[in-house]
């Protein structure tokens, strides 16, 4: 069925990095575009980031441009979260999420499929 | 980029309609219908109700609808049952500089 999984949440000194995957299965990974999306304890929903089905373009949240980069492996099926120099603030789950049309110009039609989440706790 | 407002709670009774607002700018409702709408129930991952301002997915219930007029988007939900009870999150995407964002959210509350 189709699946993405997350990993690689943990608690984490601020400062420090952590890398964070997305593993997708049962549908064709390379053909669809790929967001993050963090939802910081009793908050919503906040929007972090985008990249094409390709790879070829990313689009950041301001709140994360220059510390966070998404990329994604297609030969893996797998999406990936690099976090640098991590604040208190990024604290959250973190959720990745297939946008809705394969083969599209652009990831901006809604995500259909969205992974259980990692949890990521920023503290000394 | 702000967040597109949402009214923090709306309330009804069961069997009874509700509608959300979502509220943007010519930068992204607007101009664009490119509105999604997603429901979260507590510990859960979001889950699309509707896309591109009224479409639904298949498996979502035709008591969801979607519409837009000028900068505000909306949702309904008619016949309302207790399963709907959740948050509810509008997104569009937004020609500034970040490309999407969400709304602030609304708990429904059946009472």
């Amino acid at each position: 069925q189709v699946q993405l999984v997350e990993s690689g949440g943990g608690v984490v000194q601020p400062g420090r990095s952590l890398r964070l995957s997305c593993a997708a299965s049962g549908f064709t990974f390379s053909s669809y575009g790929m967001h993050w999306v963090r939802q910081a304890p009793g908050k919503g929903l906040e929007w972090v980031a985008v990249i094409w089905s390709d790879g070829s373009f990313k689009k950041y949240a301001d709140s994360v441009k220059g510390r966070l980069t998404i990329s994604r492996d297609n030969s893996k099926n797998t999406l990936y979260l690099q976090m640098n120099s991590l604040r208190a603030e990024d604290t959250a789950v973190y959720y990745c999420a297939r946008d809705l049309r394969p083969l599209a110009a652009r990831p901006w039609y809604g995500m259909d499929v969205w992974g259980q989440g990692t949890t990521v706790t920023v503290s000394s | 980029q702000s967040a597109l407002t949402q009214p923090a709670s709306v309330s009804g009774s069961p069997g009874q309609s509700i509608t959300i607002s979502c509220t943007g700018t010519s930068s992204d409702v607007g101009s664009y219908n490119l509105v999604s709408w997603y429901q979260q129930h507590p510990g859960k991952a979001p889950k699309l109700m509707i896309h591109e301002v009224i479409k639904r997915p298949s498996g979502v219930s035709n008591r969801f609808s979607g519409s837009k007029s000028g900068n505000t988007a909306s949702l309904t939900i008619s016949g309302l049952q207790a399963e709907d009870e959740a948050d509810y999150y509008c997104s569009s995407y937004t020609s500034s500089n970040t490309f999407y964002v969400f709304g602030t959210g609304t708990t429904v509350t059946v009472l």
